[in-house]
């Protein structure tokens, strides 16, 4: 498996655009997550999703963050309208959970975004 | 909700020297602990976990840390550090009940001299 795959790798724009971040979990994995990382707030969990479904989106900073998962295999991460703020590496990951707690989280490369 | 904290933001030590990379967590029930590793440039590898039983737990590249109840603590220790073990180090805590929201503390970064 190639692991999970997210893109861009790197994404430079100007504030006020929309932005879009994409992930394909590693197949057969049915939990998957967003997190940020700034230096100032280290590792920030967003929102993750089981079977597809949101659980937990009290992550998310503001409206202009929005996160979608159509299908098993793809899921993707919208900020619209952007700002320089929001300049971080996003990450994704993904999870074969079997309910004893021994989760194992895989993480993409991440997404570095750069809001000029 | 549980919480993570690691104090050291960085960490320098020299090469073959030990190393102990602290971090404490909060929650108001049963916890799972995890150490991940971030190598630069790449997204974070699990180094080890601790799910129940003994309190030691040994990972991989020679870590080990130590669950302390007591102290709401999973301290991070390796005897002998490498050039190779530059990385930056995030411990994460999950509850028993939501274990799969996990929470990362904000990370150290270990720095290693020759």
């Amino acid at each position: 498996d190639a692991g999970v795959i997210q893109s861009p790798r790197h994404e430079v724009t100007e504030m006020g655009q929309e932005v879009t971040l994409r992930c394909k979990p590693i197949s057969g994995h049915d939990y998957l997550f967003w997190y940020r990382q700034t230096m100032m707030r280290g590792l920030e969990l967003l929102i993750y999703f089981n079977n597809n479904v949101p659980i937990d989106d009290s992550g998310m900073p503001e409206d202009r963050f929005s996160a979608k998962m159509p299908n098993a295999s793809f899921s993707t991460l919208k900020i619209q309208p952007s700002e320089p703020r929001d300049s971080a590496v996003y990450f994704c990951a993904s999870s074969l959970t079997r309910g004893l707690g021994n989760e194992k989280l895989f993480f993409g490369s991440g997404t570095q975004l750069s809001v000029l | 909700a549980q919480s993570v904290t690691q104090l050291d933001s960085q960490v320098p030590v020299f090469e073959e020297a030990p190393v102990e990379l602290r971090c404490n967590y909060s929650s108001s029930v049963s916890v799972y602990l995890f150490w991940y590793v971030q190598y630069p440039n790449q997204g974070l590898q699990l180094l080890l976990k601790y799910l129940s039983g003994s309190t030691l737990v040994k990972g991989i590249n020679g870590f080990e840390a130590e669950f302390n109840k007591s102290q709401t603590s999973f301290h991070l220790r390796k005897p002998s550090v490498h050039i190779s073990d530059t990385a930056e180090y995030f411990c994460a805590v999950s509850e028993r009940s939501s274990a799969s929201k996990i929470i990362f503390g904000s990370g150290t970064r270990l720095s290693i001299r020759p």
